[in-house]
């Protein structure tokens, strides 16, 4: 069974605007992190935001925010005020406690800001 | 400053030329693993290693092998590729036993096998 899922391929947004990125996850492990990365065009991995299973608050890193509905199994991306270098692929992965050796990713969704 | 290391960043080669891609990072992290991202598939587990000499098969382990004999390098090795080990490689390294540690990536190696 897929682990995470990222149901929008790809996305645009106008700049200056917000967007939300999808991501469900499937666990049966009480304590696991969930995590967001961007990747740009140049290919590299970049950490933007974290939210723990035990986090009671919604994870918060400058424009990124994360919408964590535990019992809906969800941890959608929310990028506040879209720039044009937020354009760039966006992966959702997860840290289960059971094989914390290993992020689970979703397949991503692309983002394209438009100036 | 803190990193994870990949060499090389491009690499065509053809079909059964072994290579390696080597990996190293300076953080002094246990774990360490190797992904390949594939469209539409995302990044899987290639292989991982929890600290020197103990490595284990992730998810897509065929026609890969790795070795841990420093904590701090972890080659990945392709005995005989083949045209379906085309992808982006990313090693990653990380401390262990905790769920909220983050995954830090190198730069990625792009390969192409004809």
């Amino acid at each position: 069974a897929q682990k995470i899922t990222q149901t929008q391929p790809g996305m645009f947004v106008q700049e200056k605007e917000a967007v939300t990125l999808d991501c469900t996850y499937d666990t049966s492990d009480q304590s696991y992190g969930l995590f967001w990365y961007k990747q740009p065009s140049s290919g590299e991995m970049i950490f933007l935001i974290y939210q723990g299973s035990y986090d009671e608050q919604n994870a918060t890193e400058g424009r990124y925010s994360l919408n964590f509905q535990k019992a809906r199994k969800s941890a959608n991306l929310v990028i506040s005020a879209s720039q044009l270098g937020d354009s760039a692929m966006y992966f959702c992965a997860m840290r289960e406690a059971y094989n914390d050796y290993k992020l689970s990713f979703g397949a991503g969704t692309t983002v394209t800001v438009r100036a | 400053e803190a990193q994870v290391t990949q060499n090389p960043r491009y690499l065509i080669t053809v079909t059964g030329k072994k290579l390696t891609v080597t990996c190293s990072q300076n953080m002094n992290h246990e774990y360490m693993s190797w992904y390949r991202q594939d469209p539409g598939l995302g990044l899987r587990q290639i292989y991982y290693s929890m600290n020197v000499e103990v490595t284990d098969k992730g998810d897509v382990p065929e026609g890969y092998k790795v070795s841990r004999k420093e904590k701090r390098n972890f080659p990945l090795i392709l005995e005989s590729p083949s045209p379906n080990q085309t992808s982006l490689y990313f090693c990653a390294s990380s401390f262990g036993g905790m769920v909220n540690t983050e995954a830090f990536f190198g730069q990625g190696t792009r390969l192409t096998v004809v």
